[in-house]
């Protein structure tokens, strides 16, 4: 069976930073990769996805991710974040076909002026 | 398109009382899943429905959680009887069939005392 492994619990960034999640899966297989975003109050939203091509995925709002098979990574990335940024931060997994998406504990991303 | 929608939005209720949670997913989504969300965890499967048949129950408690989908559409999610540890939000998903990811609802937030 799947699992993921997103290895911050809580991150704290000031305005412009750089931000860099991290995220670890284990399947030996192919597999589907997600990041999900839940701002405060809201519901659970894709940011991005990777299926296959291109291991650099551009998702909404200025994030991207890449995937690296050999180190079985999805992490995400954000050249400068900024305060409406702040919201919990999930990495996901399916194994192609009709699967259910695997989860990760999600990281929470708090961004200070 | 409209989303996936879900309600109550909360409910609190005593332990060893029922309860009941309704979905309706985005239309012409053959597949549904409904997640339970531990505080300060990622979302974890409890029941994947293909049309009105269940693909994926295992991790779903079945001595207390049921769950059904009459006619392909709606789905209704039962606790009976709560227990403290039912305390979560439930959390309804829809995808299309093959697609990969899920659109998720806003959640049901239970409290059990």
């Amino acid at each position: 069976a799947q699992s993921v492994s997103q290895h911050n619990h809580h991150v704290i960034l000031s305005e412009a930073a750089s931000l860099e999640l991290g995220c670890n899966y284990s399947y030996g297989g192919t597999v589907n990769l997600f990041w999900y975003v839940q701002y405060p109050g809201q519901h659970l939203q894709l940011l991005l996805k990777y299926f296959s091509g291109d291991p650099l995925v551009k998702g909404i709002k200025g994030f991207e991710a890449e995937f690296i098979k050999s180190k079985f990574s999805f992490n995400l990335r954000k050249p400068s974040v900024q305060w409406s940024d702040t919201a919990e931060y999930f990495c996901a997994v399916n194994i192609p076909g009709n699967t259910p998406l695997v989860f990760g504990k999600g990281t929470r991303l708090s961004v200070i002026a | 398109e409209a989303g996936v929608a879900q309600s109550p939005r909360y409910k609190i209720i005593e332990k060893r009382q029922s309860v009941a949670f309704w979905c309706n997913p985005i239309s012409g989504h053959a597949t549904l899943y409904w997640y339970q969300q531990i505080l300060g965890q990622g979302p974890k499967l409890l029941i994947q429905f293909q049309n009105n048949g269940v693909v994926d129950d295992s991790q779903l408690p079945k001595d207390r959680f049921s769950a059904e989908r009459l006619k392909g559409v709606d789905s209704t999610l039962k606790i009976q009887p709560a227990k403290l540890e039912d305390s979560a939000v439930y959390l309804c998903a829809s995808s299309l069939r093959g697609a990969g990811g899920a659109s998720f609802g806003p959640g049901t937030r239970l409290t059990v005392t």
